[in-house]
């Protein structure tokens, strides 16, 4: 089992759609990042966040680290927000490493 | 400023060639990283470096080796490329002020690296 699991893997949405990217993991962790890959292949950090929920512009991240969950939320999704998200965790102990989950595709569609 | 630039950007290499991907970064970081990103699978962890003249095995080392002469640079060699590292590699850098670990790192544009 993958210790940080993405769903869904895929996702299509219509303009103006509220999104919800969920990550679970495995591992008591020090902090989960949540980072964006456009098409063209640049990797972008969104957030990083070890409680509660972060906000930015029309994405907000939230964390539960009881249940080992975070979700990435986009509001009013746009085309330009068409591409792969992508959660990661750093593990406790003062790991260096981060651990990543395959990423989840949003298609966003005008 | 520029970042982290990652050079080449691309690549064709034929089985059994050597070759270096070169990572420079001009925001003084002290941590950087080497990723592959292969389809289907996250980004995995080739080897990093926590500071100049140091260097760490991470998830998947083995066929690469890498070096951090300069804290601006870290560089990993291929010595005898393999189909099996066809692949996109990704160096991230990130500022750790005293061995604090919880900062964002800073990705590169990819290298697309085809062994043929």
């Amino acid at each position: 089992k993958n210790e940080v699991e993405q769903s869904p893997q895929n996702l299509t949405a219509q303009e103006g759609e509220f999104i919800t990217i969920n990550c679970s993991y495995s591992v008591g962790i020090s902090a989960l990042h949540w980072l964006q890959q456009h098409p063209g292949g640049g990797i972008v950090s969104l957030f990083m966040l070890s409680s509660g929920k972060k906000k930015h512009g029309r994405l907000i991240a939230t964390i539960n680290i009881q249940e080992k969950h975070s979700s990435l939320h986009i509001t009013a999704s746009h085309p330009r927000d068409s591409a792969v998200y992508i959660c990661a965790v750093r593990s406790q102990g003062g790991s260096e490493k981060l651990v990543f989950g395959k990423g989840t595709k949003l298609t966003v569609n005008p | 400023n520029a970042g982290v630039t990652q050079t080449p950007k691309f690549r064709v290499l034929k089985t059994g060639q050597s070759m270096t991907l070169l990572c420079a970064q001009d925001m003084n970081h002290e941590y950087m990283y080497w990723y592959r990103q292969d389809p289907g699978m996250g980004l995995r962890l080739i080897h990093y470096s926590v500071g100049e003249g140091t260097t760490a095995k991470g998830e998947v080392p083995d066929g690469y080796n890498v070096s951090r002469l300069k804290k601006q640079n870290f560089l990993l060699g291929l010595e005898s490329a393999a189909p099996s590292q066809t692949s996109v590699y990704f160096c991230a850098s990130s500022y750790n002020p005293g061995g604090a670990d919880n900062q964002p790192q800073h990705f590169g544009d990819g290298t697309r690296l085809s062994i043929l």
